[in-house]
């Protein structure tokens, strides 16, 4: 595809329910990031992957959240038991290293009543 | 205590009228800073990357600068189309691969 696409684009849960929110990234790009941006706030670090080495998972807020991605294909992040403060956008980007142009996706509206 | 800064929060310009947008940081150890452009309802599109202090970038209307403690992205005759919230992020070399954003600055250029 021509960028980065998520889905869903909006969720919406009930409190306790799991969530899991997808990322397809740029084809060619080795490396992945996951975002949380709340209401007025600024983007929240989460969890970085690069090529096949391990993740960097520093910005996980608890152990609730959770990523996968296989090689440099799609990424999930998955979100347990969910609360009610877990309720954000949530945004993907792609890129071929850390300090190279991040592409983002159009991000996930997830909503936790 | 917050890593990045930026203000003011919001700033409304007549069309044509020039400003800039202000992002200040105080950990040291800066590896690069990140402007970025975000339209509501997308996700951040990249405008400059800067990497030292002096360091100038240019996109039509748009020219950001690095100081040692601070970058300005000054906003040259803007355009309604220009209306959008800045956001600045910065990555350090002691804090790995994890980004610190900012807040923002919600512009809105008034035709």
């Amino acid at each position: 595809g021509a960028g980065v696409s998520q889905s869903p684009s909006n969720k919406v849960t009930e409190k306790g329910k799991d969530v899991e929110l997808r990322c397809d990234p740029i084809s060619g790009h080795t490396a992945l990031y996951w975002y949380r941006q709340r209401l007025g706030q600024g983007l929240e670090f989460l969890i970085y992957f690069q090529g096949n080495s391990a993740p960097d998972k520093s910005g996980l807020p608890s152990d609730r959240f959770s990523a996968e991605r296989t090689g440099e294909s799609v990424s999930t992040l998955t979100i347990q038991r969910t609360q009610q403060e877990d309720s954000a956008v949530y945004l993907c980007a792609s890129t071929f290293s850390v300090t190279d142009t991040q592409y983002f996706g159009p991000g996930t509206r997830l909503t936790v009543l | 205590e917050d890593q990045v800064t930026q203000s003011p929060e919001a700033l409304r310009l007549q069309e044509g009228e020039s400003s800039s947008l202000n992002c200040s940081y105080t950990v040291s150890g800066l590896r690069g800073l990140f402007w970025y452009r975000q339209d509501p309802g997308k996700g951040p599109e990249f405008l400059f990357t800067l990497y030292s202090a002096g360091e100038e970038k240019e996109k039509e209307r748009l020219k950001a600068t690095l100081t040692k403690k601070e970058s300005f992205l000054h906003i040259t005759a803007p355009k309604p189309e220009d209306s959008a919230t800045y956001l600045c992020a910065l990555l350090y070399s002691n804090t790995g691969n994890q980004f610190y954003f900012g807040t923002g600055t919600s512009l809105t250029v008034i035709p």
